[in-house]
């Protein structure tokens, strides 16, 4: 199975700076199958980002994905205070899927 | 409003049996593929098992294969998840979600609020 490493575990930056989160996988993510999630505490996984790229429905433009292969990034263009939160990254293109550990992004 | 509600999860001892559903509204939920996906306490998440929208396909991570059985009836607009032999570990929080489509594997969106499922002896 593809495991997904995501780093850094917590990143601590302030509203308005710029987010990079990194999701690395252990083998080549085929036709660039990957998705992006963000949860908050006590609420369920929301979709941000599928097929590396394409912004889910209602989701800001602040908020891009992009990568190739093996590694992958979303980015936080400009954080706003409901942003801070875990985000996941996961793969459907090989089976299983698999999710990422998560990165936990904290006001700083 | 498309939305998922969970339901079934409780307290069992090790070894026991839960049932979960999911309620699904706002869709037509035989035109899509369905997936249970759990996040043990603080944990991450962890993909358990898949149903194609015709029941015709189905899979189940490693780790619950031969104790859990995935179902569906889309008459009554609901998904299922029969639990057997239950485990200490299998205690997470059970979420449905739904996939892009009606087969294949794709990204999951929307997800239900999640049912707690805590397995102790």
């Amino acid at each position: 199975e593809i495991v997904l490493t995501q780093s850094p575990a917590t990143l601590s930056l302030s509203p308005g700076e710029r987010a990079t989160l990194s999701c690395g996988a252990s083998q080549r993510v085929s036709s660039r199958y990957l998705a992006w999630y963000q949860q908050k505490p006590g609420l369920a996984p929301r979709l941000l980002i599928y097929d590396t790229s394409s912004r889910a429905t209602g989701i800001p433009d602040r908020f891009s994905g992009s990568g190739s292969g093996t590694d992958f990034t979303l980015t936080i263009s400009r954080l706003e205070p409901e942003d801070f939160a875990v985000y996941y990254c996961q793969q459907y293109g090989s089976s299983p899927i698999t999710f990422g550990q998560g990165t936990r992004l904290e006001i700083k | 409003e498309v939305q998922l509600v969970e339901s079934g999860g409780g307290l069992v001892q090790t070894g026991g049996s839960l049932r979960l559903s999911c309620a699904a509204s706002g869709f037509t939920l035989s035109s899509y593929a369905m997936n249970w996906v759990r996040q043990a306490p603080g944990k991450g998440l962890e993909w358990v098992s898949y149903i194609s929208s015709s029941s015709t396909t189905i899979y189940y991570a490693d780790s619950v294969k031969g104790r859990f059985t995935i179902s569906r009836d889309n008459a009554k607009n609901s998904l299922y998840l029969q639990m057997n032999s239950l485990r200490d570990e299998d205690t997470a929080v059970y979420y449905c979600a739904r996939d892009r489509g009606s087969s294949g594997w794709y990204w999951f969106d929307p997800w239900g609020q999640g049912t707690l499922v805590t397995v102790s002896s």
